[in-house]
C-alpha cells in the first residue's frame, strides 16, 4: 500500500497552534478509527502522542490533539513550545494486521 | 515497566543476512504482537511486518516478502527479525514496537544495520 500523505514541513512561533494533516484512502484512514501519531526527535525512537484518532496516552500534554474526517486525520499542537520541534508521523491500521505510515512532517518552532 | 531492548549495531556485506533481536519485559509477551519498523538515513518510517507473539502468525510488507522472516521465542520473550539478501538500500535503523491492533505504544531503542562492501 502507498504511504499516507503528510506535508513535508510546518512551522510556527512559540505559543501558536499548528495542524499537520495526514491523508490516506478508504482502505486505511477512512476505514478504521485507528490512526496514531508519533513524535521523533533526532536520534531517538518514535514516541506515541495520539492513538485511535484522538486519545492521548498517559503523560502526553493536552496541548496535543487529534481528529479525523473521512480519509484525512489531523494532529494539532497548541501553545507551541521549543521542545515540540521534531518530526511527526501519522500511522493507520490498514486491515489484515498491516499498517501504513505517513512520510513524516518536520515541525520547526521559529 | 514495559521495555523492549534490541541487539547491537551490525555491519553486513551485500548479499548477506542479518538477524536483529528484541527482548521484551514488563508485560505478558504473548498478549501482544510485535511489529518491525525501519528508517533509512534521513528518511521516514517504514512498516516492515508484524508477528503475533501468541501464535506466531505473521504479515509482511509486500515489498519485503520473500526476504524477511519474523519469529518469536516465548520462553525468553524475544522477537527476531531476519532480513536476507541485503542491499545497500537496506541500510537503516530497525525498530521493534509492541502492538495490539494499534498503536505502537512501546518501541525498542533501534538497531543500526549498515550494508556496505
Amino acid at each position: 500500500q502507498s504511504a499516507l500523505t503528510q506535508p513535508a514541513s510546518v512551522s510556527g512561533s512559540p505559543g501558536q497552534s499548528i495542524t499537520i494533516s495526514c491523508t490516506g484512502t478508504s482502505s486505511d484512514v477512512g476505514s478504521y478509527n485507528l490512526v496514531s501519531w508519533y513524535q521523533q526527535h533526532p536520534g531517538k525512537a518514535p514516541k506515541l502522542m495520539i492513538y485511535e484518532g484522538s486519545k492521548r496516552p498517559s503523560g502526553v500534554s493536552n496541548r496535543f490533539s487529534g481528529s479525523k474526517s473521512g480519509n484525512t486525520a489531523s494532529l494539532t499542537i497548541s501553545g507551541l513550545q521549543a521542545e515540540d520541534e521534531a518530526d511527526y508521523y501519522c500511522c493507520s491500521y490498514a486491515g489484515s494486521s498491516s499498517w501504513v505510515f505517513g512520510g513524516g512532517t518536520k515541525l520547526t518552532v521559529l | 515497566q514495559v521495555q523492549l531492548v534490541q541487539s547491537g549495531a551490525e555491519v553486513k556485506k551485500p548479499g548477506a543476512s542479518v538477524k536483529v533481536s528484541c527482548k521484551a519485559s514488563g508485560y505478558t509477551f504473548t498478549s501482544y504482537g510485535i511489529s518491525w519498523v525501519r528508517q533509512a538515513p534521513g528518511q521516514g518510517l517504514e512498516w516492515m511486518g508484524w508477528i503475533s507473539a501468541y501464535n506466531g502468525n505473521t504479515n509482511y510488507a509486500q515489498k519485503l516478502q520473500g526476504r524477511v522472516t519474523m519469529t518469536t521465542d516465548t520462553s525468553t520473550s524475544t522477537a527476531y527479525m531476519e532480513l536476507r539478501s541485503l542491499r545497500s538500500d537496506d541500510t537503516a535503523v530497525y525498530y521493534c514496537a509492541r502492538v495490539l491492533m494499534a498503536p505502537f505504544d512501546y518501541w525498542g531503542q533501534g538497531t543500526l544495520v549498515t550494508v556496505s562492501s
